[in-house]
């Protein structure tokens, strides 16, 4: 079956880096997401892995590897306004109508 | 400005009063999406859509029906809704290929 674990909940204060992982089972993979969502809003893009490594952007990096079925976000120099779900999601095919198959998010609360 | 537009924002309603949430794109993209989120649940897909006329059913569908007679409009409806029905739903859209999603800002949706 199709499975994305994230942990539920992460704490940690500002200025620290805190890495949010994502293990995946899934049928086929193209592709994995990252995406933040505040509260009652709207998910927004955050980044993208196909190939194993590390994408980087800004404060946040994204690293992939296939064979583990392991995806990790890092978050450096958090800021209050990072307190936010984050949620990890792979298309498990190469077809056109292919879905994004979500986790459950995690929720990050970030204190001063 | 490129968006996913959804409406209403919040809508509470009776069992059995059938309702239409709107959803419209202005980026011409192929495909289109609705999502329920839950919590503890996550983002579940109820339908999706590849093309005009061209709609299929995703995890969830059992009390919707979607219509995809413009490629820029991809409307949600419930015909007698029910309380277990009571969700926030999101509305994507993406082009072909593999691309993220872009989310409307979510309809939150009561029945009571």
């Amino acid at each position: 079956g199709q499975n994305i674990d994230q942990p539920t909940e992460m704490t940690a204060t500002e200025g620290a880096i805190v890495q949010i992982n994502c293990t995946y089972q899934t049928s086929g993979f193209n592709g994995l997401f990252w995406y933040q969502q505040h509260a009652g809003e709207a998910p927004t893009f955050l980044s993208y892995n196909v190939l194993d490594g590390l994408e980087e952007k800004g404060r946040f990096s994204s690293f992939l590897s296939r064979s583990k079925g392991y995806s990790y976000l890092l978050l450096k120099e958090l800021q209050m306004k990072d307190s936010a779900s984050y949620l990890c999601a792979v298309r498990d095919g190469e077809g056109a109508g292919t879905a994004l198959i979500f986790g459950k998010g995690t929720t990050l609360s970030v204190s001063s | 400005e490129a968006q996913v537009t959804q409406n209403p924002r919040y809508l509470i309603t009776v069992t059995g009063k059938k309702l239409t949430v709107t959803c419209s794109q202005n980026m011409n993209h192929e495909y289109m999406s609705w999502y329920r989120q839950d919590p503890g649940l996550g983002l579940r897909q109820i339908y999706y859509s590849m093309n005009v006329e061209v709609t299929d059913k995703g995890d969830v569908p059992e009390g919707y029906k979607v219509s995809r007679k413009e490629k820029r409009n991809f409307p949600l409806i419930l015909e007698s809704p029910s309380p277990n029905q009571t969700s926030l739903y999101f509305c994507a859209s993406r082009p072909m290929g593999n691309y993220g999603y872009t989310f409307g800002s979510g309809t939150r949706l009561t029945v009571v």
